[in-house]
């Protein structure tokens, strides 16, 4: 169980092209989900807490007007790169809180989109 | 910013020895988690620990915590050759809300067969 999958596994798009990301939580119902950047060989940085039903909060020096969230339902979360430019190219992570387990704490990560821009 | 700070960077070790990795934090602390992530995949939750514990297993992974000193130590004990990846340290902060995670550098570890 707690499955989160994530769409397109990888992805190569040209400059100045939007490219959206979905994150699923398959298994379980997930009212948070967050999104994560990690370039090569780097840790992981939160870039948004998307709640379902509500706006995103983004991290502090995450254009909101650039990554766009959308958690419309209780199991699917999309992050758009809007305008994307060679250094937008990283690996994009998500993952979820279980609503059923919210006393765990845990989260459930994605396996993760591999985002190329040329 | 990065909370976490973990050492060492990168470990090589050989099959069947222990791992021991090292996560110190700024901040006080709800948990602590620690992950690992395969090349290139996503992140495998491996174990928490609550700012009142003090120590916890899981299997051959063990799990310290010192709040006195804002650290935590994973040691894998009889390492095994696909145990080789990269290991995160993060804490879900007091002050902030919402289990939000900040992450350490990562450890990468690397098995000899």
């Amino acid at each position: 169980g707690a499955v989160v999958s994530q769409h397109p596994s990888w992805v190569i798009c040209k400059s100045g092209t939007s490219v959206k990301i979905e994150c699923r939580s398959l298994d379980f119902q997930a009212t948070t989900m967050f999104w994560y950047r990690q370039f090569p060989k780097q840790s992981l940085m939160l870039m948004a807490t998307s709640n379902e039903g509500s706006k995103a909060t983004y991290e502090q020096g995450v254009e909101k007007d650039k990554f766009l969230i959308n958690h419309a339902s209780l199991t699917l979360s999309t992050l758009t790169v809007t305008s994307a430019h060679p250094e937008d190219s990283s690996f994009y992570i998500c993952s979820a809180l279980n609503l059923a387990q919210r006393s765990t704490d845990t989260q459930y990560f994605g396996p993760g989109t591999r985002l190329t821009v040329l | 910013s990065q909370q976490g700070e973990e050492d060492p960077q990168a470990l090589s070790i050989q099959e069947g020895e222990n791992a021991t990795m090292n996560c110190s934090y700024k901040t006080s602390i709800n948990n602590l988690q620690w992950y690992r992530q395969n090349s290139g995949r996503g992140l495998v939750h491996l174990i928490l620990i609550r700012s009142d514990e003090r120590e916890k297993h899981s299997g051959r992974l063990r799990v310290t915590l010192d709040t006195s000193k804002k650290s935590s130590s994973l040691l894998i004990t009889a390492s095994r050759a696909a145990d080789t990846a990269s290991y995160f340290c993060a804490t879900d902060a007091e002050e902030t809300s919402g289990s939000r995670l900040t992450f350490g550098e990562g450890t990468q570890l690397t098995v000899n067969p």
